[in-house]
């Protein structure tokens, strides 16, 4: 079955430290790969997307991502986390139709 | 140009009852999609539509029900409310035509089933 695994759920970080969140997707092929943030009575907002070509995409508000096609994971980063970028991250994958299956959310927590 | 809008934005049913909730696509978007968000979870696919026409379902049950109109604004319809129904319902906008599946999402509505 298609899923989506977002390990870790919940994750703290200093303001100014670097970000990593993992995201590791089981699918038939490979499919096209989102990360989308939500702010606290918000909706989802896309932050960057996976098509295809260069595996290391940049996406809005510095954040970028790595496709690794052997490791089935598309982690989200970011070198300098601000205060504003608290909110949930949601993995997401699709394959040619917008049927997204999202994993569960990593919150994240950042401290001045 | 407005995002996608949903109404109503938090409403508050009791068991058996049915809701109806609505979604206006982003300009120039032709495909409507519906999720669900369960508190704590990611967001679950619902249906979409296209052309007036449910095109995909995911694993919902016939109590959930929708409609698209004429003007791409669509209908999300749950009938005999349960407790579980209670969530966050996403509505998205795409344009097909442009091949690949970029979603804009609203901002939600709040169900809640007492």
């Amino acid at each position: 079955a298609q899923s989506v695994t977002q390990p870790d759920i919940h994750i703290t970080v200093s303001e100014g430290a670097s970000l990593e969140l993992r995201c590791n997707y089981s699918y038939g092929a490979t499919p096209y790969l989102f990360w989308y943030v939500q702010s606290p009575g918000q909706g989802l907002q896309l932050l960057l997307k996976y098509f295809s070509g260069d595996t290391l995409v940049q996406g809005i508000k510095g954040f970028e991502a790595e496709f690794k096609r052997s490791q089935s994971s598309f982690n989200l980063r970011k070198p300098s986390v601000h205060w504003s970028d608290a909110a949930e991250y949601f993995c997401a994958v699709g394959y040619n139709t917008d049927k997204l299956i999202f994993g569960t959310g990593t919150r994240l927590q950042v401290f001045p | 140009d407005a995002g996608v809008t949903q109404s109503p934005t938090h409403l508050i049913k009791t068991r058996g009852q049915q809701v109806t909730l609505r979604c206006s696509p982003k300009s120039g978007h032709d495909t409507v999609s519906w999720y669900q968000q369960a508190l704590g979870q990611g967001p679950q696919f619902i249906f979409q539509y296209y052309e007036e026409e449910e095109r995909q379902r995911g694993n919902f049950p016939d109590r959930f029900s929708g409609h698209q109109f004429p003007n791409y604004s669509s209908e999300l319809n749950v009938n005999a409310l349960l407790l579980g129904d209670s969530a966050l319902y996403l509505c998205a906008s795409s344009r097909t035509a442009s091949g690949a599946n970029v979603l804009t999402f609203g901002a939600g509505s709040r169900l809640t089933v007492l």
